[in-house]
This record gives structure tokens, C-alpha cells and sequence, in this order.
């Protein structure tokens, strides 16, 4: 199996600008998570799925946030307006759902916002 | 709630010798734990869990954890680092469908 697809793994942008990141989970995976990475605030959960489903969505910043997951191997998280303060590097990870299963990362996708 | 600690940020250590990253977790319902690995630009990957069974948990690449119940803790050991070990260390504990990962030690080794 290829793993966690991310695409882009980065992205330049300007403040205002709209921007998707993709991720595609392992096949058969049925749960699949967005974290975003910083220096300052380290590993943060911004929202999870189970079975293509929102189950907690807590972690995202604000408004400007939202994720999408409309089948089983795709993702996307978008961000409109982006914000400098959104540079960070933004993993997606998936896993099968269950106690004793562990997540699978993906690359990450670097941003940077201008 | 859950919580996942790990006191150190940052421990520097020099090559071959012994190291000791410390996690410590509070929930209020069953968890299994893990500790995960990040190189420089790189994901996440598993470095070893514990499930259940023996309290002493090891990886392929000389790491071990042991699971103290009593103490809420995952400590993770190595008797002999390597300049490769350098890297960021998450421990995490995982319920049915969320995992709460600690703020990350960042272990140096030095020459």
C-alpha cells in the first residue's frame, strides 16, 4: 500500500487566498484525522471522521476552517480567508477504528502564508 | 477527560548512552498506549504500543516502554543511542476512536 497520500506537500500562498489540502487515507481505513504542527502550539487535532462522518471537530481554529470527507478515500481540509498565523505544517492520518489500532501518517503538507 | 504528559521538551544525551523519556497519562476510561516517532520533515510513525499482556513493550530498533499502571506511566528507554535516534518523541493514549498525543520530546544526541 502507497500509505497516506498528501497533496500539496507545499503550498505558498497570500493572506486572503483560499486553500485545500488533500489527503488520501489507506484503503480500508475507516476513521481519519487532521493535525496541524507548529513550533508554538506542537501537535494539534483539528477534526476527526469516523466512516466519512464529523465526529469531533473541536480542534479547528474557527470559521475559516472546515474539512470535508465525501467517500471513504478522500479528505480535504480548506481554509478561507488563510491567515499568516495558519502557517504550520498539516498532517492527515488515518487508521481503522478500534482501540488497539494505530494511526498511519501522512507527509504532511507544509504552508505558508504570506 | 484524558491527558497526556511528557515533561521533557528537549533532552540532549551523547551517543551510546542510556536514555529515558518519560510519559505520564490520566483518563477515566480505558486506554492503550503508544509512543510514535517524527524525523526532521517527516509524519509520525509508530515506534511500539501496549495493549495489554506483559507491561514491557519493545521495538525493533533497540527502544522500549514499560507500561506502570500505578504510576500512570509509559516511560520510554534505551540502553545505547544512536546519532540516528534524533528526533521528536510523541507518547499517546488512544480510546475506541480518539487519540490524545502529549506535547512532544525532542531527544538530540550528540557525538
Amino acid at each position: 500500500d502507497a500509505g497516506v497520500i498528501q497533496s500539496p506537500r507545499h503550498e505558498v500562498t497570500e493572506m486572503g487566498q483560499e486553500v485545500t489540502l488533500r489527503c488520501k487515507p489507506i484503503s480500508g481505513h475507516n476513521s481519519l484525522f487532521w493535525y496541524r504542527q507548529t513550533m508554538m502550539r506542537g501537535l494539534e487535532l483539528l477534526i476527526y471522521f469516523n466512516n466519512n462522518v464529523p465526529i469531533d471537530d473541536s480542534g479547528m481554529p474557527e470559521d475559516r476552517f472546515s474539512a470535508k470527507m465525501p467517500n471513504a478515500s478522500f479528505s480535504t481540509l480548506k481554509i478561507q480567508p488563510s491567515e499568516p498565523r495558519d502557517s504550520a505544517v498539516y498532517f492527515c492520518a488515518s487508521r481503522v477504528a478500534g482501540l488497539s489500532y494505530e494511526q498511519y501518517f501522512g507527509p504532511g503538507t507544509r504552508l505558508t502564508v504570506t | 477527560a484524558q491527558s497526556v504528559t511528557q515533561l521533557d521538551s528537549q533532552v540532549p544525551v551523547f551517543e551510546e548512552a542510556p536514555v529515558e523519556l518519560r510519559c505520564n497519562y490520566s483518563s477515566s476510561v480505558s486506554v492503550y498506549l503508544f509512543w510514535y516517532v517524527q524525523y526532521p520533515n517527516q509524519g509520525l510513525q509508530l515506534l511500539l504500543k501496549y495493549l495489554s499482556g506483559s507491561t514491557l513493550v519493545e521495538s525493533i530498533n533497540g527502544f522500549e516502554a514499560e507500561f506502570n499502571k500505578s504510576q500512570t506511566s509509559f516511560h520510554l528507554r534505551k540502553p545505547s543511542v544512536h546519532i540516528s535516534d534524533t528526533a521528536e518523541y510523541f507518547c499517546a493514549a488512544q480510546t475506541y476512536d480518539k487519540v490524545i498525543f502529549g506535547p512532544g520530546t525532542s531527544l538530540s544526541v550528540i557525538p
